[in-house]
């Protein structure tokens, strides 16, 4: 069975600081990977996604994932964290052939001044 | 353009009270998925539509969800009986293809809360 596993439930980094959020699924076939991003009372935007093709993926807003097969990992990262980056992060991935999404627990990033 | 729209945005119902939650797609898309997301946690797949056609609804909890997508377009999702497990974001997804690559794009949710 596919699944999707984020370490840490929650983050916080300092203004400036290196983000990284980590994801790691599980998949019998070759995934579709998704991150998507939920601020408060909003629902979920994409900030980027893998399908197949480069497996560096540069997304919305300075973030960026690389898919590493080896590891079954698709982390999130960016250089510098703002204080408007601080939402709820979801990494997912597709199940079958209609598209719907598996989720991970989420991972709420909070950015320090 | 337009986003998806649900509505309504919040809603309260006594417990063993009928409730119905629409869904307004981006116009033209083809798929349409309802999620739910209880407090804290990502969302949970419930049902996906290929245009009317319900083609997958294992995610429904259970005989008292019940979702229709009559003419392709506008999706409602209706929970009979409701009870306090029912309380989550019911949030709905479409997506302009039927290919498991596409982007799904969120509308901002219902909020249920069932007393």
């Amino acid at each position: 069975a596919q699944s999707v596993t984020q370490l840490g439930s929650h983050v916080s980094v300092s203004e400036g600081a290196l983000v990284l959020l980590r994801c790691n699924y599980s998949s019998s076939v070759p995934p579709y990977l998704f991150w998507y991003v939920q601020y408060p009372n909003q629902g979920l935007q994409l900030l980027l996604k893998y399908t197949s093709a480069a497996t560096l993926v540069k997304g919305i807003n300075g973030f960026e994932a690389e898919f590493k097969k080896s590891e079954t990992s698709f982390h999130l990262t960016k250089p510098s964290a703002h204080m408007s980056d601080a939402a709820e992060y979801f990494c997912a991935v597709t199940l079958g052939k209609g598209g719907k999404l598996l989720f991970g627990q989420g991972t709420e990033l909070s950015v320090k001044p | 353009g337009a986003g998806v729209s649900q509505s309504p945005r919040y809603k309260v119902a006594k417990r063993g009270q009928d409730v119905a939650l629409r869904c307004d797609p981006i116009s033209g898309h083809v798929s349409l998925f309802w999620y739910q997301q209880a407090l804290g946690q990502g969302p949970e797949f419930l049902t996906y539509f290929q245009n009317e056609a319900q083609l997958d609804k294992s995610g429904l909890p259970s005989d008292r969800f019940f979702a229709e997508r009559p003419e392709g377009s506008v999706s409602t999702l209706k929970i009979q009986r409701t009870q306090q497990e029912d309380s989550a974001v019911y949030l709905c997804a479409s997506s302009s293809r039927d290919n498991p690559g596409d982007t799904q794009y969120f509308g901002p949710g219902t909020r249920l809360t069932v007393l």
